[in-house]
């Protein structure tokens, strides 16, 4: 059972621009994370942010976590053309047998053009 | 540093075939996890070991059997191979299983089942 959906499916932008990715979760959590993956790569882990946190940056990454909205947004400023992957997020379930274990989301796809 | 190292990269089975799928990290972490990721599907976890001689079901543990060799290893065996489980597959690690700790990935184990 997914417990995020990242919006949008898709986007493209120019090398340059600012790239913005929503993820919507269902339930309560205790941290929510971001993953990028390359094109045939596994996952890397980008960045974590608690349920008590707000806003948290780390170099043009920046996330922001409303827990009365059960959204987080992912913004990349001055997007390059390495930044091109797509974008997951992760919520830790605190259900039943799953407790503990990451939900990932079905992930942004992000196209950045030279 | 490798980090998880998962092979084979790629795989073509029949099916009815078994076949093992091998990981190992090299980062001493105690929890290790295998994952499936399918187009538009996301990841979800087949099964996960939280540390040294424990495993258990995750979303998705139907067709697969797991084994935690010793800390650094954890594999993944099809019995008798399908069609529905022509996926990647991806292991992935943590220092602990605990509350969402970021996770590692490997590159993943591209797998066809005719």
């Amino acid at each position: 059972s997914q417990q995020g959906e990242e919006d949008p499916q898709a986007l493209s932008i120019q090398e340059g621009e600012n790239a913005t990715m929503n993820c919507s979760y269902k339930t309560s959590i205790n941290n929510l994370q971001w993953y990028r993956q390359n094109s045939g790569r596994g996952l890397v882990h980008l960045i974590l942010i608690r349920s008590n946190e707000r806003e948290k940056h780390s170099g043009r990454l920046r996330v922001t976590l409303d827990t009365s909205k059960k959204s987080s947004s992912l913004l990349i400023t001055a997007s390059r053309a390495a930044d091109t992957a797509s974008y997951f997020c992760a919520t830790v379930s605190d259900e039943g047998g799953s407790q503990g274990n990451l939900i990932f989301g079905k992930g942004t796809k992000l196209s950045v053009k030279p | 540093n490798a980090g998880v190292t998962q092979t084979p990269k790629f795989q073509v089975l029949k099916t009815g075939q078994s076949m093992t799928l091998q990981c190992a990290q090299d980062m001493n972490h105690n929890s290790m996890y295998w994952y499936r990721q399918d187009p538009g599907m996301g990841l979800r976890l087949i099964y996960y070991s939280a540390s040294e001689g424990t495993t258990d079901k995750g979303e998705v543990p139907n067709g697969y059997n797991v084994s935690r060799l010793n800390k650094r290893e954890f594999s993944l065996r099809l019995e008798s191979a399908a069609p529905s489980q022509t996926s990647v597959y991806f292991c992935a690690s943590s220092e602990i299983r605990v509350w969402g700790q970021p996770q590692h990935f490997g590159d993943g184990t591209r797998l066809s089942i005719l």
